[in-house]
């Protein structure tokens, strides 16, 4: 069975630039999260989506964050501008019916300079 | 106070050595305990889960969840240098999906 993908892995831009991230869940799996993991800490829920529609974006910045799930499947993440504060691993993961683990994918490293 | 507090380490320790990773919260809530292990740029992966108080044992490692503390903890025994990684508790309450993580215990297993 195929893991959670994500691209790029690695993304380094300039302060109030605009950058975009990709997730391809697993198959079947109806609930994807974004979560963002600033270096040393624990994994902080940005947005979750339940097919196409969004359960919980409590956490999203919405003035520069932005997501999409198209087609509940593959997801988009944008940040539009970036600041330095957005330097951060973005993950994220994906989640079954009926379990309550959540498969997580290797992340995308961003730098804001 | 965060909901979820977990010492950050680092924790170094030898090879055979018994670690005792812990976790306290603040949610009395919570029902469904977990902890994920991260392997240095990589995602988490589930490790342990656990629901409600007691323990749970897997091979080397015994997940505890003491509720009336507010206090959960993961045991390795004969630790070895493969478990090197960052150990990272989660919370979630019954009926809900929404993770709550504590920051995270960097463990190096010293051969």
């Amino acid at each position: 069975e195929a893991g959670v993908a994500q691209s790029p892995r690695y993304k380094i831009i300039e302060k109030r630039q605009s950058v975009a991230f990709w997730c391809n869940p697993i198959s079947g799996h109806a609930t994807l999260y974004w979560y963002q993991q600033i270096l040393g800490q624990g994994p902080k829920l940005l947005i979750q989506f339940q097919n196409n529609g969004v359960v919980d974006d409590s956490q999203l910045p919405k003035d520069r964050f932005s997501a999409e799930r198209l087609k509940g499947v593959d997801s988009t993440l944008k940040i539009q501008p970036a600041k330095l504060e957005d330097s951060a691993v973005y993950l994220c993961a994906s989640q079954g019916s009926g379990y309550n683990e959540q498969f997580f994918g290797p992340g995308t490293r961003l730098t804001v300079l | 106070q965060k909901e979820v507090e977990q010492d950050p380490g680092p924790l170094s320790v030898p090879e055979g050595a018994i670690v005792s990773l812990n976790c306290t919260y603040s949610n009395s809530a919570f029902q469904y305990f977990m902890w994920y292990r991260q392997y240095s740029r990589k995602g988490p992966e589930l490790l342990m889960y656990t629901y409600s108080s007691g323990n749970k044992e897997d091979g080397r490692f015994t997940a505890q969840v003491d509720k009336s503390s507010k206090y959960i903890s993961l045991f390795i025994r004969d630790s070895q240098p493969s478990d090197s990684a960052t150990y990272l508790c989660a919370m979630i309450t019954q009926g809900a999906q929404k993770l709550v993580f504590g920051q995270g215990t960097r463990l190096t297993i010293n051969p």
